[in-house]
């Protein structure tokens, strides 16, 4: 199984709402990614778990809050957003080699926020 | 600080002719160096990489990358582009700091009939 899976794959939500995006792998991978794309944009990098242990924030605001549950789960939870926020949310993960940053990407979840 | 120049933002080519999508790199140490694609409404998936050894390197799909220190470059080129190719492509570099990766900014390949 090579396969990232992200749910869901469209998200509408109010700037008051509490929601929470997730994502699995199941390839052995020790560490994961969230990372942010904006429409015609690059992906930015948001966190960074590694062995299930934050390790990158590229300082993001406090309204994003993942957690990393277990090995194979990872979740970005939403609150207040703005609607700025509105992008395309992708996951993805690693072996946790030093050598080799090939990354799996997840279809991601595509946030909209009213 | 590592970064990542693509300076084509979008490349038209007729079906069935050559493309080659150019990147180049800056950094201050050692590089990996990655080529992505993603199509409409997907996420990203790994064409071809470099970490060491061969400079050219062989990808998916028919593609391949050739890294060229000298001129920290590293182009990816095809030599024969099907209308199945269409999407963006993301030029990407590593310092080795594993989990760190930083994208260019993209280049999207339009295949025309």
């Amino acid at each position: 199984d090579t396969e990232v899976t992200q749910t869901p794959k469209h998200l509408v939500m109010g700037m008051t709402n509490k929601k929470s995006l997730k994502c699995e792998q199941h390839m052995g991978h020790r560490a994961m990614y969230w990372y942010k794309q904006k429409a015609k944009k690059p992906p930015e990098l948001m966190f960074v778990y590694s062995y299930e242990k934050l390790s990158i924030n590229e300082s993001v605001p406090s309204r994003f809050s993942p957690e990393c549950p277990n090995s194979s789960l990872l979740n970005l939870h939403l609150h207040a957003l703005q609607p700025e926020d509105s992008a395309l949310y992708l996951c993805a993960s690693s072996q946790d080699r030093l050598l080799d940053n090939e990354q799996f990407f997840g279809p991601g979840t595509r946030l909209t926020v009213l | 600080a590592q970064s990542v120049t693509q300076l084509d933002s979008q490349v038209p080519v007729f079906e069935e002719a050559p493309v080659e999508l150019r990147c180049n790199y800056s950094s201050s140490v050692s590089v990996y160096l990655f080529w992505y694609v993603q199509y409409p409404n997907q996420g990203l998936q790994l064409l071809l990489k470099y970490l060491s050894g061969s400079t050219l390197v062989k990808g998916i799909n028919g593609f391949e990358a050739e890294f060229n220190k000298s001129q920290t470059s590293f182009h990816l080129r095809k030599p024969s582009v099907h209308i199945s190719d269409t999407a963006e492509y993301f030029c990407a570099v590593s310092d080795g700091s594993y989990q760190k990766v930083t994208f260019g900014t993209g280049t999207k390949l339009q295949v025309i009939p």
